[in-house]
């Protein structure tokens, strides 16, 4: 299947400061990324989605000036977390998805931790 | 919308036992269906997918039948082993919609020796 690398796998930083999260498509052109937060023992979901080229569509309840995400080139979305508070420490996952397939490829995902 | 409903959990079994984790869904039109495997402190990893009605997924000895008449996706294996404890979350794609995922809300599986 098709591989999809996200960076850092874990990141702490301080209260107040950014971080930005990368999800890279390695052998195929992503037309469309996902990206989606999941709480300790809790499912995935999804925060936004985002076409290469155009602004992300967000779903109902995430902020999008909290949750910037940049989708320049086909290969790379990231998804900077503005202004980090300890309530925003998660697990980020990414998935990308081409103009062929249903399926969406996964990332490793990212745990974040604001101290 | 879209949804998808798993049997709750937490599920404990004894190795070699038989495994069914029950998934319904809900979707407009022909979803494609996957099971996801997600281990402690990781990603999620696709364990296997059926995209149209009556295929059977299978990938180490799982299996799921993409049932539509019942809008049913349950997993199912033979023989557990303890390095099968994990999340499992079934999850399906819309067609008109390709790439995004809904989940279930994961059912966590624990296999004792």
């Amino acid at each position: 299947g098709a591989v999809v690398s996200q960076h850092p796998s874990r990141v702490i930083c301080k209260s107040g400061t950014s971080v930005k999260i990368e999800c890279r498509s390695l052998d195929f052109q992503a037309t469309t990324m996902f990206w989606y937060r999941q709480f300790p023992k809790q499912s995935l979901m999804l925060m936004a989605t985002s076409n290469e080229g155009s602004k992300a569509t967000y779903e109902q309840g995430v902020e999008k000036d909290k949750f910037l995400i940049n989708h320049a080139s086909l290969t790379l979305s990231t998804l900077t977390v503005t202004s980090a508070h300890p309530e925003d420490s998660s697990f980020y996952i990414c998935s990308a998805s081409d103009i062929v397939n249903t399926e969406a490829f996964f990332g490793q995902g990212t745990r974040l931790t604001v101290v | 919308g879209n949804s998808v409903t798993q049997m709750e959990g937490p599920v404990t079994l004894s190795e070699e036992a038989f495994l069914t984790i029950n998934c319904t869904y809900t979707a407009t039109g022909y979803p494609s269906l996957f099971w996801y495997v997600q281990y402690p402190g990781e990603g999620l990893q696709l364990l296997l997918k059926a995209t149209k009605a009556d295929d059977k997924g299978s990938n180490k000895g799982f299996e799921a039948t993409y049932r539509k008449e019942t809008t049913s996706f349950h997993l199912e294996k033979g023989s557990v082993q303890v390095s099968d404890s994990a999340v499992y979350f079934c999850a399906l794609t819309a067609n008109t919609n390709a790439g995004k995922s809904t989940f279930g809300d994961g059912t966590t599986l624990t296999v004792k020796p």
